[in-house]
């Protein structure tokens, strides 16, 4: 699976847009970009994943560079309760393929 | 309604016990995972069951041991406890190459 790269923290006001950016530039045809959230002390929670196209959720919004060397996760009114690691993960989707977690970006929503 | 459900939540044991962790998933997934997260957070992949069948073993010491009885339940058996085994055990599934979802985890402490 290809490796990604994050800042390593960001913060965000309050009811503000958080945007994360994410480079992947060895990603292959085939991988897809997931990005999953750790808040403090709980189990991994998926967030939203994509190919090529743009994708939008009740949680967030995934961009994707046309290239899909690089993705943004978008969260459009991030609130406090959005302070968590942040895991950018490219992979393919096949038979029981694992997911590779980086350090992530620790985003830090304040008020 | 819980999703990923992990047992215990927390475990203390002496050096050199046998312990287990189990895990059940209410999704009707076919996939389950073991990811073991230690004290510098970085989340790792131990084990993959398929249907019932080992399909990733990820360099796990041999006193690891998973068994799956069902496709609902991949429990984690441990022998002869040592320190490093000290960490949060995060148990996830899926249907088959698609997206993974996690349970709360488990965190062991050996003393």
């Amino acid at each position: 699976d290809a490796k990604t790269t994050q800042p390593t923290s960001m913060d965000c006001a309050e009811g503000r847009a958080a945007n994360l950016p994410c480079n992947h530039s060895t990603i292959s045809g085939n991988e897809y970009v997931y990005w999953y959230r750790q808040i403090h002390s709980q189990g991994p929670q998926y967030i939203i994943h994509g190919l090529k196209n743009n994708e939008t959720n009740e949680m967030a919004s995934l961009i994707i560079t046309e290239d899909r060397k690089s993705s943004t996760l978008i969260l459009p009114h991030a609130t406090l309760r959005d302070t968590a690691v942040y895991y950018c993960i490219v992979r393919v989707a096949e038979y029981g393929n694992k997911l590779v977690f980086g350090a992530g970006t620790i985003l830090r929503v304040k008020s | 309604d819980t999703a990923v459900s992990q047992t215990p939540k927390y475990l203390v044991t002496q050096m050199g016990n046998d312990k287990s962790i189990k895990c059940e998933q209410n999704l009707g997934h076919d996939t389950m995972y073991w990811y073991k997260q230690d004290s510098k957070k970085f989340l790792k992949i131990m084990f993959s069951y398929n249907n019932k069948e080992l399909i990733i073993n990820e360099t796990v010491p041999n006193r690891f041991s998973p068994k799956s009885p069902d496709k609902a339940h991949l429990n984690l058996h441990i022998n002869s406890l040592e320190l490093g085994d000290s960490a949060v055990y995060f148990c996830a599934s899926s249907r088959t190459s698609e997206t993974q979802y996690f349970g709360p985890g488990t965190r062991l402490l050996v003393l």
